[in-house]
């Protein structure tokens, strides 16, 4: 079954960088793009980031963009986030989502989620 | 960006209610508008996809409707494990975008 687990949260000062994981199994990882998407607590759903699913195309919210990079090993299965320049509205928890497209479509929407993890950021 | 607005914020309704979420975007999106319900500590679950598209193993007592702007969320006869929050998520343009939520309550 598809399993998607996240990891790296933790606690980081303003200002400092931290790289989250998402370890895919259960599907050919290749063949689809992924999302990152956060909810910061008490609040809704903010999608952050979208990698194809050869790694070529990279989108982002604007609210990270320049300060986070999406990517992806495909030979290990996995998703990351490297977020720097971290600020206090950063915290959330960080959901890495499969695309329900898959076959080199995306279709801009998420049908497997993981568990999330968790970043705080205070000084 | 194309903003989404979900009415009500939260709702209260009893078991075997017909419930009705809605979900207004900011611009046209066509039909490209999806639903997700996510309890407590759980995580989102696609619901409807593409407007009216039921996700696999989804009861059908939820459906979708809509186009254009204009998208709602109906569940027919509530049940105990409906009450949740649910969200509705825009996927016609980057960057993507979700309604705040509407809480659904037990009354």
């Amino acid at each position: 079954q598809v399993q998607l687990v996240e990891s790296g949260g933790g606690v980081v000062q303003p200002e400092r960088s931290l790289r989250l994981s998402c370890a895919a199994s259960g599907f050919t990882f290749s063949s689809y793009a992924m999302h990152w998407v956060r909810q910061a607590p008490g609040k809704g759903l903010e999608w952050v980031a979208l990698i194809s699913d050869d790694g070529t195309n990279k989108y982002y919210a604007d609210s990270v963009t320049g300060r986070f990079t999406i990517s992806r090993d495909n030979s290990k299965n996995t998703l990351f986030l490297q977020m720097s320049r971290l600020r206090a509205e950063d915290a959330a928890v960080y959901f890495c989502a499969r695309d329900m497209g898959g076959s080199g479509s995306t279709w801009y929407h998420f049908d497997y989620w993981g568990q999330g993890t968790l970043l705080t950021v205070s000084s | 960006d194309i903003q989404m607005t979900q009415s009500p914020s939260s709702l209260s309704a009893s078991v075997g209610d017909r419930v009705t979420i809605t979900c207004r975007a900011s611009q046209s999106i066509s039909r490209y508008l999806n639903w997700y319900q996510q309890k407590p500590g759980k995580v989102p679950k696609l619901l409807i996809y593409t407007a009216s598209n039921l996700q696999g193993g989804v009861p059908s007592r939820f459906s979708g409707s809509g186009s254009g702007t204009d998208f709602t969320l109906t569940i027919s006869s509530l049940q105990p494990e409906d009450f949740a929050t649910y969200s509705c998520q825009q996927s016609y343009s980057i960057p993507l975008t979700f309604g705040q939520g509407t809480k659904l309550e037990i009354k």
